[in-house]
């Protein structure tokens, strides 16, 4: 059965700053996976999906990778802004259906 | 461009009552996915459907039931209402369904409130 888990629960980090938030799965057999950005109580926006035969995807400041073999994805953000407080969420496509990260709740501080 | 629809965005309800949410997919999407987000939880994958067929079932409890209609299309009914139904609705359209990888569009959501 697919786990998926998200390293930090939280974070907290002044305006500027680089940071990975980090993905972990268990079955490596996975179609893609997703990155995605949640606002309290809103909807998902898709930042990212990366194919399981991808080994990164850049949007922006955003930069994402995956090495299935592992079952590792990072999403790396640069000169992080007050605006990209959120909760970010992984899923990982396995057995056609998204499987869930618990998600790591970033605080940017002016 | 044209995104996942999903109405209503907001529905109040009683115990036992029923509810109904519908899911328009984007145009040219064949796949659409139905997911239950409860308070400060991450999204559990209920059901699936290609094509107008169901096509992967998740958790879905049996007092749900949900369709594809001909012009794609999907309702979620959900009967016997319980407290515990409470949470976001979300659903997801994609173009293909296996080995294609498709990437699922995430609509805005419908809040159920039961009380």
């Amino acid at each position: 059965k697919q786990e998926v888990t998200q390293i930090p629960a939280a974070l907290s980090v002044p305006e500027g700053e680089n940071l990975v938030l980090n993905c972990s799965f268990t079955d490596s057999a996975i179609y893609n996976l997703q990155w995605f950005r949640q606002d309290p109580g809103k909807g998902l926006t898709s930042l990212l999906l990366i194919q399981s035969s991808q080994r990164e995807q850049t949007s922006g400041r955003l930069n994402a990778s995956l090495d299935k073999s592992s079952g590792r994805s990072t999403l790396y953000i640069a000169a992080s802004q007050p605006g990209d407080s959120a909760t970010y969420l992984c899923a990982v496509n396995s057995n056609y259906q998204l499987i869930w990260g618990a998600g790591t709740k970033l605080i940017i501080k002016p | 461009a044209a995104g996942v629809i999903q109405s209503p965005r907001h529905l109040i309800k009683e115990k036992r009552e029923t509810a109904t949410l519908k899911c328009y997919p984007i145009p040219r999407h064949d796949t659409v996915y139905w997911y239950q987000q409860g308070p400060g939880q991450d999204p559990q994958f209920l059901i699936s459907f290609y094509e107008k067929m169901q096509s992967d079932k998740g958790s879905i409890p049996d007092r749900f039931s949900a369709q594809q209609f001909s012009d794609y299309h999907s309702e979620l009914n959900m009967s016997s209402l319980e407290l515990g139904d409470s949470a976001l609705y979300f659903c997801a359209s994609s173009l293909g369904r296996r080995g294609t990888g498709g990437e699922q569009y995430f609509g805005p959501g419908t809040r159920l409130t039961v009380t």
